[in-house]
């Protein structure tokens, strides 16, 4: 049984400083997805990482996968008050046509 | 081009209480995705379609019905409302198994 694990579940930065979120899984898969949930909103695709060693950027934003660790990270540049919101990493259950098993959530909280 | 809808916005439920949830999509997207978040969670996988005329189970599927009559449309039944099932539900859809999934404003459940 594929599951996801994301931390920290909380994380308050100041500004301008530098942070990494971790997504971590339990069995091989190379699908990968970040999302971003603005309170009481719904979710905004950022990333679609399908293989091993990808590794994109948007912005303040690069999220990376390393299938053979099983692991993919959000990492943070320079952060800013708008970042603020909750990230989901969701991996792709592999044999499953397009069934995705979400982390908890890492709750970014930014202050100047 | 709205992208994925969905409706009600919100709805209070009695215990026992039957409701269908409404997602419409105008991208022709194939997959189509019904997932409930409950708080402290990330999303899990209720139902899903990967075609007109098809659904299938999920992660947490019990106590809810599906039906995908029109390419555009998902809906998704509570025949007998449980407390339980109080939540907010977001449906979403993608074109491909592994593109990106769209997902629609999220409806916001309880069941008292």
């Amino acid at each position: 049984e594929l599951k996801v694990e994301q931390n920290p579940l909380f994380l308050s930065m100041q500004e301008g400083k530098n942070y990494t979120i971790y997504c971590n899984y339990s069995t091989t898969s190379d699908r990968l997805y970040w999302y971003r949930q603005d309170p009481g909103k719904s979710l905004e695709s950022l990333f679609v990482l399908l293989s091993n060693g990808a590794v994109k950027q948007e912005g303040r934003l690069m999220a990376s996968l390393d299938t053979k660790a099983r692991l993919s990270t959000l990492h943070i540049t320079a952060a800013v008050h708008d970042l603020s919101a909750t990230y989901f990493c969701a991996v792709g259950e592999r044999g499953s046509q397009g069934n995705l098993i979400f982390g908890k959530g890492t709750k970014l909280s930014v202050k100047p | 081009n709205a992208g994925v809808t969905q409706t009600p916005k919100f709805r209070v439920l009695k215990t026992g209480q039957s409701m269908t949830l409404l997602c419409a999509q105008d991208m022709n997207h194939e997959y189509m995705y019904w997932y409930r978040q409950d708080p402290g969670m990330g999303l899990r996988l209720i139902h899903y379609s990967v075609g007109e005329g098809t659904t299938a189970k999920g992660e947490v599927p019990d106590g809810y019905n599906v039906s995908r009559l029109k390419k555009q449309n998902f809906l998704l039944g509570l025949e007998s409302a449980a407390p339980s099932q109080t939540s907010v539900y977001f449906c979403a859809s993608s074109s491909e198994t592994w593109d990106e999934q769209f997902f629609g404003p999220g409806t916001r459940l309880t069941v008292l």
